[in-house]
């Protein structure tokens, strides 16, 4: 069973907007989630994190939003820019549900269109 | 720094072939991991390890072996390759567990025939 999942396989947004990525989980030990971007041909990289004591955490134009009582986090890119066209994948952990077992979702292809 | 390499890039096998995927680390990271990354499932842990000479396994392990005899390198084994094992294999690193950043490999793709 997918216990992260991201339902939107693509999204495509024009550059300069907003870009929102959204990520719903199911198993409620995950206190840990985090971001990475993959570019074709290259491995995942870390984007941004947020453990589940915080709702909000920002680095320059990533912020992911957490809703712990919805099992729901996003991730907003303000404002878009062509080089963030990648896929993104959600991930989640926790420490009492197996602190080395991450589990991601599938993924969303973005496509910021010049 | 080279960061995580992986050999090979590409491989493909016949069913009942095996082979063995290197990873390699220089960033004396204790903790490796070895995902597969499927068309619509994300990638999804097979085997980690905690630190040289130590393995555990992860989300679908079974198809697979893997050895951690020197710190920087973690393998990946496939004993009897099935058609099912096509997939693209990511190899990560991180310093800590799994709240510490992972820092992933380019991938090798894999094609089971």
């Amino acid at each position: 069973d997918q216990q992260v999942k991201q339902n939107s396989p693509s999204l495509s947004v024009q550059e300069g907007r907003i870009s929102i990525l959204n990520c719903d989980y199911t198993n409620s030990m995950f206190d840990y989630f985090l971001w990475y971007k993959k570019y074709p041909a290259e491995g995942p990289t870390f984007l941004i994190s947020i453990s589940s004591i915080k709702d909000k955490n920002e680095d320059g134009r990533f912020t992911v939003f957490l809703n712990k009582s919805a099992k729901h986090l996003s991730l907003h890119i303000v404002p878009s820019q062509p080089g963030d066209s990648a896929v993104y994948f959600c991930a989640a952990s926790g420490a009492d549900y197996n602190n080395n077992d991450m589990r991601f979702g599938a993924g969303t292809r973005l496509t910021v269109k010049p | 720094n080279a960061g995580v390499t992986q050999t090979p890039k590409f491989r493909v096998l016949k069913t009942g072939q095996s082979m063995t995927l290197l990873c390699a680390q220089d960033m004396n990271h204790e903790y490796m991991y070895w995902y597969r990354q499927d068309p619509g499932m994300g990638l999804r842990l097979i085997h980690y390890s905690v630190g040289e000479g130590t393995t555990a396994k992860g989300e679908v392990p079974d198809g697979y072996n893997v050895s951690r005899l020197k710190k920087q390198n973690f393998l990946l084994g496939l004993e009897s390759a099935a058609p099912s094992q096509t997939s693209v294999y990511f190899c990560a690193s991180s310093y800590g567990g799994q709240t510490d950043t992972q820092y992933f490999g380019p991938g090798t793709r894999l094609t089971v025939l």
